[in-house]
């Protein structure tokens, strides 16, 4: 079945320091990939998406790029702030997923100091 | 902003009790989702709900689960006779018809305790 594999945390990072996040997945045919984000005390947020190969998904100055030769879908950050610090999880839908059910990772907590 | 609302927050119960967690979905959307997390674990797609039925659901949704809209506004995901297992944060999620983008909307979730 499918899977998403996600780095584990917690992440501790300075302030302006770059971030990278790694995801790998495994799937049949040629799923969507998603990070969400979760900022203490709130729900999950999709933070970006991509949905063909080679695409890059990016929002607020994170990207992650679709790659399909690596299976992988690592979100990176160059400069990070204190508000950055949430966790994050990594997901896929599988092409024929019902109903937009998702798949997840098992997070990451980042933790981003002054 | 419309968002999901999850209540309550977080409940304590002892094992061998029945468990109610409400959720509010976005007012026009039309597929619901439970999902859980288990300290330091994934997470688990629970269940899927779109036309007053269930569309899809995982293994781990068995007899004990069941889940529910019982006046077109609320979604509840009932636990009929709880387990320690059980112990976990339970996620709501909705999404409108059509928009098969994947994109979820999330509720801030349930902390279930069991005892």
């Amino acid at each position: 079945g499918d899977s998403v594999t996600q780095m584990e945390g917690p992440v501790t990072l300075s302030e302006e320091a770059f971030l990278t996040i790694n995801c790998t997945y495994t799937a049949t045919g040629y799923p969507s990939l998603f990070w969400y984000v979760q900022y203490p005390g709130e729900g999950l947020q999709l933070l970006l998406k991509a949905t063909k190969a080679d695409d890059k998904g990016s929002n607020k100055g994170f990207e992650a790029t679709y790659r399909k030769e690596t299976t992988s879908f690592h979100l990176e950050k160059g400069s990070v702030q204190v508000s950055d610090s949430a966790v994050y999880f990594c997901a896929l839908r599988g092409p024929k997923a019902a109903g937009n059910k998702l798949t997840f990772g098992g997070g990451t907590r980042v933790l981003v100091k002054p | 902003e419309p968002e999901v609302t999850q209540t309550p927050s977080h409940q304590v119960t002892q094992m061998g009790q029945e468990v109610i967690l409400r959720c509010v979905p976005i007012s026009n959307h039309l597929y619901f989702y439970w999902y859980r997390q288990i300290l330091g674990q994934k997470v688990e797609f629970l269940v899927s709900f779109y036309n007053n039925e269930i569309s899809e659901k995982s293994e781990i949704f068995d007899d004990q689960f069941s889940v529910e809209r019982p006046d077109g506004s609320n979604f509840t995901l009932k636990i009929r006779s709880t387990k320690l297992e059980d112990s976990a944060m339970y996620f709501c999620a909705s999404t409108s018809w059509g928009q098969n983008t994947g994109e979820l909307f999330f509720g801030e979730g349930s902390r279930l305790t069991v005892l």
